[in-house]
Protein backbone atom coordinates (compact mmCIF):
# COMPACT_ATOMS: atom_id res chain seq x y z
CA UNK A 1 0.00 0.00 0.00
CA UNK A 2 1.64 3.29 -1.44
CA UNK A 3 -0.70 5.66 1.28
CA UNK A 4 -1.71 7.71 -2.25
CA UNK A 5 -5.56 7.09 -2.16
CA UNK A 6 -7.74 7.11 -5.72
CA UNK A 7 -11.27 7.34 -6.19
CA UNK A 8 -13.03 5.79 -8.54
CA UNK A 9 -11.36 2.98 -9.09
CA UNK A 10 -13.52 2.65 -12.33
CA UNK A 11 -15.82 4.94 -13.68
CA UNK A 12 -17.70 4.42 -17.34
CA UNK A 13 -19.17 7.55 -19.26
CA UNK A 14 -20.21 8.49 -22.22
CA UNK A 15 -18.80 10.83 -25.23
CA UNK A 16 -19.30 14.66 -23.78
CA UNK A 17 -19.53 13.95 -20.31
CA UNK A 18 -17.50 15.07 -17.98
CA UNK A 19 -16.07 13.38 -14.57
CA UNK A 20 -13.88 14.23 -11.67
CA UNK A 21 -11.32 12.20 -10.74
CA UNK A 22 -10.08 12.70 -7.02
CA UNK A 23 -6.64 11.83 -5.41
CA UNK A 24 -5.50 11.49 -1.57
CA UNK A 25 -1.86 11.95 -1.33
CA UNK A 26 0.42 10.36 0.67
CA UNK A 27 0.69 11.71 4.75
CA UNK A 28 3.15 14.33 4.70
CA UNK A 29 3.44 14.60 0.72
CA UNK A 30 2.91 18.05 -1.29
CA UNK A 31 3.42 17.52 -4.50
CA UNK A 32 0.68 15.44 -6.44
CA UNK A 33 1.22 14.55 -9.96
CA UNK A 34 -1.35 12.78 -12.58
CA UNK A 35 -0.17 10.70 -15.23
CA UNK A 36 -2.26 8.83 -18.32
CA UNK A 37 -1.66 5.61 -18.75
CA UNK A 38 -2.99 4.07 -22.21
CA UNK A 39 -1.88 1.74 -24.62
CA UNK A 40 -0.66 3.05 -27.30
CA UNK A 41 0.73 6.46 -25.61
CA UNK A 42 2.57 4.67 -22.55
CA UNK A 43 2.67 6.60 -19.18
CA UNK A 44 2.01 10.84 -19.57
CA UNK A 45 2.62 12.86 -17.34
CA UNK A 46 -0.26 15.42 -17.17
CA UNK A 47 0.43 18.39 -14.79
CA UNK A 48 1.68 18.47 -10.85
CA UNK A 49 0.70 20.67 -8.03
CA UNK A 50 2.65 21.36 -4.93
CA UNK A 51 1.27 22.77 -2.14
CA UNK A 52 -1.93 23.85 -3.88
CA UNK A 53 -0.19 25.92 -6.34
CA UNK A 54 0.06 24.29 -10.51
CA UNK A 55 3.98 24.18 -10.84
CA UNK A 56 4.32 22.02 -14.01
CA UNK A 57 2.08 21.03 -16.94
CA UNK A 58 2.80 18.03 -19.07
CA UNK A 59 0.72 17.16 -21.76
CA UNK A 60 -2.57 18.11 -20.39
CA UNK A 61 -5.65 18.58 -22.91
CA UNK A 62 -7.28 21.92 -22.53
CA UNK A 63 -10.16 19.56 -21.68
CA UNK A 64 -8.75 18.64 -18.63
CA UNK A 65 -8.34 20.61 -15.62
CA UNK A 66 -6.41 19.92 -11.68
CA UNK A 67 -6.72 21.55 -8.75
CA UNK A 68 -4.89 20.47 -5.09
CA UNK A 69 -7.31 21.77 -1.97
CA UNK A 70 -5.69 23.21 1.10
CA UNK A 71 -5.85 19.99 2.29
CA UNK A 72 -3.57 18.60 -0.28
CA UNK A 73 -5.82 16.38 -1.92
CA UNK A 74 -6.23 16.82 -5.61
CA UNK A 75 -9.10 16.38 -8.23
CA UNK A 76 -8.46 15.87 -12.08
CA UNK A 77 -11.57 16.98 -13.77
CA UNK A 78 -11.98 15.60 -17.72
CA UNK A 79 -14.88 17.18 -19.69
CA UNK A 80 -16.31 16.88 -23.54
CA UNK A 81 -15.00 13.01 -22.87
CA UNK A 82 -13.92 11.46 -26.10
CA UNK A 83 -13.20 7.40 -26.79
CA UNK A 84 -9.28 8.66 -27.02
CA UNK A 85 -9.68 9.75 -22.95
CA UNK A 86 -10.31 6.18 -22.19
CA UNK A 87 -7.48 5.09 -20.37
CA UNK A 88 -5.74 4.62 -16.58
CA UNK A 89 -5.04 8.03 -14.34
CA UNK A 90 -2.69 7.82 -11.79
CA UNK A 91 -1.83 9.83 -9.31
CA UNK A 92 1.42 10.37 -7.86
CA UNK A 93 2.53 12.07 -4.83
CA UNK A 94 5.79 13.31 -3.18
CA UNK A 95 7.30 15.18 -0.40
CA UNK A 96 9.60 17.31 -2.39
CA UNK A 97 8.33 19.77 -5.46
CA UNK A 98 10.76 17.92 -7.76
CA UNK A 99 10.19 15.07 -6.25
CA UNK A 100 12.47 11.90 -7.62
CA UNK A 101 10.59 9.25 -6.18
CA UNK A 102 7.08 9.20 -6.57
CA UNK A 103 4.52 7.10 -4.93
CA UNK A 104 1.65 5.67 -7.20
CA UNK A 105 -2.10 4.90 -6.27
CA UNK A 106 -3.38 2.06 -8.03
CA UNK A 107 -5.12 4.37 -10.94
CA UNK A 108 -8.67 5.03 -12.03
CA UNK A 109 -9.77 3.45 -15.35
CA UNK A 110 -11.96 5.30 -17.21
CA UNK A 111 -13.87 3.73 -20.18
CA UNK A 112 -15.56 6.61 -22.57
CA UNK A 113 -18.15 4.57 -24.61
CA UNK B 1 16.41 16.62 -22.70
CA UNK B 2 16.52 12.89 -20.69
CA UNK B 3 14.80 9.82 -21.78
CA UNK B 4 15.27 6.14 -21.86
CA UNK B 5 14.46 3.45 -24.38
CA UNK B 6 13.31 -0.02 -23.37
CA UNK B 7 14.30 -2.78 -25.57
CA UNK B 8 11.81 -5.36 -25.65
CA UNK B 9 7.99 -4.40 -24.94
CA UNK B 10 7.56 -8.14 -23.84
CA UNK B 11 10.17 -10.55 -22.27
CA UNK B 12 9.62 -14.23 -21.11
CA UNK B 13 11.63 -16.46 -18.90
CA UNK B 14 10.92 -19.66 -17.47
CA UNK B 15 10.51 -20.02 -13.16
CA UNK B 16 14.52 -19.76 -11.75
CA UNK B 17 15.83 -18.29 -15.04
CA UNK B 18 18.26 -15.22 -15.38
CA UNK B 19 15.95 -11.82 -15.77
CA UNK B 20 17.12 -9.29 -17.76
CA UNK B 21 15.19 -6.01 -18.73
CA UNK B 22 17.18 -3.78 -20.95
CA UNK B 23 16.90 0.01 -20.63
CA UNK B 24 19.45 2.83 -22.28
CA UNK B 25 19.53 6.49 -21.89
CA UNK B 26 20.29 9.41 -23.55
CA UNK B 27 21.27 12.13 -21.36
CA UNK B 28 23.81 15.36 -21.45
CA UNK B 29 24.54 15.40 -17.81
CA UNK B 30 24.82 12.26 -15.30
CA UNK B 31 21.31 11.56 -14.97
CA UNK B 32 19.43 10.00 -12.15
CA UNK B 33 18.22 6.55 -13.25
CA UNK B 34 14.69 4.40 -11.64
CA UNK B 35 13.01 0.98 -12.29
CA UNK B 36 9.72 1.24 -11.19
CA UNK B 37 7.46 -1.79 -11.31
CA UNK B 38 3.55 -2.09 -11.88
CA UNK B 39 1.61 -5.48 -10.66
CA UNK B 40 -1.57 -6.11 -12.41
CA UNK B 41 -4.38 -3.69 -11.23
CA UNK B 42 -1.79 -1.52 -9.26
CA UNK B 43 -0.05 1.05 -9.47
CA UNK B 44 3.44 1.69 -10.17
CA UNK B 45 5.99 1.17 -7.50
CA UNK B 46 10.20 2.03 -6.94
CA UNK B 47 12.19 -0.84 -7.44
CA UNK B 48 15.09 0.81 -7.33
CA UNK B 49 17.41 4.23 -8.62
CA UNK B 50 20.81 5.43 -9.36
CA UNK B 51 21.65 8.57 -8.31
CA UNK B 52 25.19 8.56 -8.73
CA UNK B 53 26.19 7.25 -6.31
CA UNK B 54 27.12 3.16 -6.40
CA UNK B 55 26.70 1.76 -9.65
CA UNK B 56 25.79 -1.55 -8.95
CA UNK B 57 22.08 -0.50 -7.06
CA UNK B 58 20.14 -3.38 -5.15
CA UNK B 59 16.38 -3.02 -5.25
CA UNK B 60 13.61 -5.16 -3.68
CA UNK B 61 12.60 -8.44 -4.37
CA UNK B 62 15.39 -9.76 -5.29
CA UNK B 63 16.17 -7.36 -8.37
CA UNK B 64 19.11 -5.37 -9.00
CA UNK B 65 20.63 -2.67 -11.92
CA UNK B 66 23.86 -1.89 -13.14
CA UNK B 67 24.70 1.53 -14.23
CA UNK B 68 27.25 1.66 -17.34
CA UNK B 69 28.03 5.02 -18.27
CA UNK B 70 30.53 3.68 -21.39
CA UNK B 71 26.86 1.73 -22.94
CA UNK B 72 24.41 4.57 -21.56
CA UNK B 73 22.04 1.47 -20.12
CA UNK B 74 20.96 0.84 -17.11
CA UNK B 75 19.17 -3.19 -17.04
CA UNK B 76 17.65 -4.58 -14.61
CA UNK B 77 18.30 -8.04 -13.57
CA UNK B 78 17.11 -10.65 -11.17
CA UNK B 79 19.36 -14.04 -10.79
CA UNK B 80 16.19 -16.23 -10.39
CA UNK B 81 12.52 -15.55 -11.74
CA UNK B 82 9.57 -16.24 -9.22
CA UNK B 83 5.95 -16.32 -10.78
CA UNK B 84 5.27 -13.51 -8.36
CA UNK B 85 7.73 -11.64 -10.74
CA UNK B 86 5.04 -11.17 -13.61
CA UNK B 87 4.17 -7.57 -14.22
CA UNK B 88 5.32 -4.75 -15.84
CA UNK B 89 8.30 -3.05 -15.56
CA UNK B 90 9.09 0.78 -16.30
CA UNK B 91 12.70 2.44 -16.38
CA UNK B 92 12.75 6.39 -15.95
CA UNK B 93 15.18 9.41 -15.75
CA UNK B 94 14.80 12.21 -13.78
CA UNK B 95 14.56 15.36 -16.25
CA UNK B 96 16.80 18.39 -14.60
CA UNK B 97 15.41 20.55 -16.69
CA UNK B 98 11.53 20.07 -15.71
CA UNK B 99 12.53 18.22 -12.73
CA UNK B 100 9.73 15.62 -13.98
CA UNK B 101 10.25 11.64 -14.36
CA UNK B 102 10.13 10.40 -17.69
CA UNK B 103 8.90 7.08 -18.24
CA UNK B 104 9.99 4.16 -20.95
CA UNK B 105 6.97 2.31 -23.09
CA UNK B 106 7.30 -0.50 -20.13
CA UNK B 107 8.37 -4.16 -20.79
CA UNK B 108 5.83 -6.67 -19.50
CA UNK B 109 7.25 -9.74 -18.01
CA UNK B 110 6.00 -13.74 -18.36
CA UNK B 111 7.09 -16.10 -16.04
CA UNK B 112 6.93 -19.44 -17.84
CA UNK B 113 6.44 -22.65 -14.72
Amino acid sequence: DSGVTQTPKHLITATGQRVTLRCSPRSGDLSVYWYQQSLDQGLQFLIQYYNGEERAKGNILERFSAQQFPDLHSELNLSSLELGDSALYFCASSVAPSGTELFFGEGSRLTVL
Amino acid sequence: AQSVTQLGSHVSVSEGALVLLRCNYSSSVPPYLFWYVQYPNQGLQLLLKYTSAATLVKGINGFEAEFKKSETSFHLTKPSAHMSDAAEYFCAVYNFGNEKLTFGTGTRLTIIP
